[in-house]
């Protein structure tokens, strides 16, 4: 299936520093977005990029998308606290609908 | 605007009773899904409606599980009867049909214990 698979599986820092997390996936996209997911707020909704798009930046998020390697990755600057949470991408097919299909996640966690 | 509405958030159940799981979308949103997510792992979709038809429900285990969505908003996921592997979180997703289609909005879930 067309799953993103995340890289690393499990990360951990401190406050204040940069996170970055990877997602490889293996055919032709129309876009990728990227989802979080923690206890108190469930599975939200983070960022689109779209397949014409290099990069894409929201508050403290940056993503980046290379067609050409088939990859993307998401990065969290001053990471706090809250941040902790698991990081989902979703590549989206062509032809696919609206199916997102995730992968196993990076588990972030960010330490005082 | 009120989000995806689950109920209930947990359940615990034995082996071989069925349950059931309900779902109201964001007001507005023409597509539902429903997603399986099996402790460590991501969401797995199991069906998705539009309006109160069947778009995909290719990964539905049909022997045990169906879905209905019958007035095109809220919908019921069931179980009949439940296996141990079951026990999961119940993932009730929502999106609009031409406002930003792809980004889903998702409940908090149900988390179903099966022993």
């Amino acid at each position: 299936s067309q799953q993103g698979e995340e890289d690393p599986q499990a990360l951990s820092i401190q406050e204040g520093e940069n996170a970055t997390m990877n997602c490889s996936y293996k055919t032709s996209i129309n876009n990728l977005q990227w989802y979080r997911q923690n206890s108190g707020r469930g599975l939200v909704h983070l960022i689109l990029i779209r397949s014409n798009e290099r990069e894409k930046h929201s508050g403290r998020l940056r993503v980046t998308l290379d067609t050409s390697k088939k990859s993307s990755s998401l990065l969290i600057t001053a990471s706090r606290a809250a941040d902790t949470a698991s990081y989902f991408c979703a590549p989206h097919l062509p032809g696919g609908g609206n199916k997102l299909t995730f992968g196993t996640g990076t588990q972030l966690k960010v330490e005082l | 605007e009120a989000g995806v509405a689950q109920s209930p958030r947990y359940k615990i159940i034995e082996k071989r009773q069925s349950v059931a799981f309900w779902c109201n979308p964001i007001s507005g949103h023409a597509t539902l899904y429903w997603y399986q997510q099996i402790l460590g792992q991501g969401p797995k979709l199991l069906i998705q409606f539009q309006n109160n038809g069947v778009v995909d429900d290719s990964q539905l285990p049909k022997d045990r599980f169906s879905a209905e969505r019958l007035k095109g908003v809220d919908s019921t996921l069931k179980i009949q009867p439940a296996k141990l592997e079951d026990s999961a979180v119940y993932l009730c997703a929502s999106s609009h049909l031409r406002d930003r289609p792809y980004e889903q909005y998702f409940g908090p879930g149900t988390r179903l214990t099966v022993t």
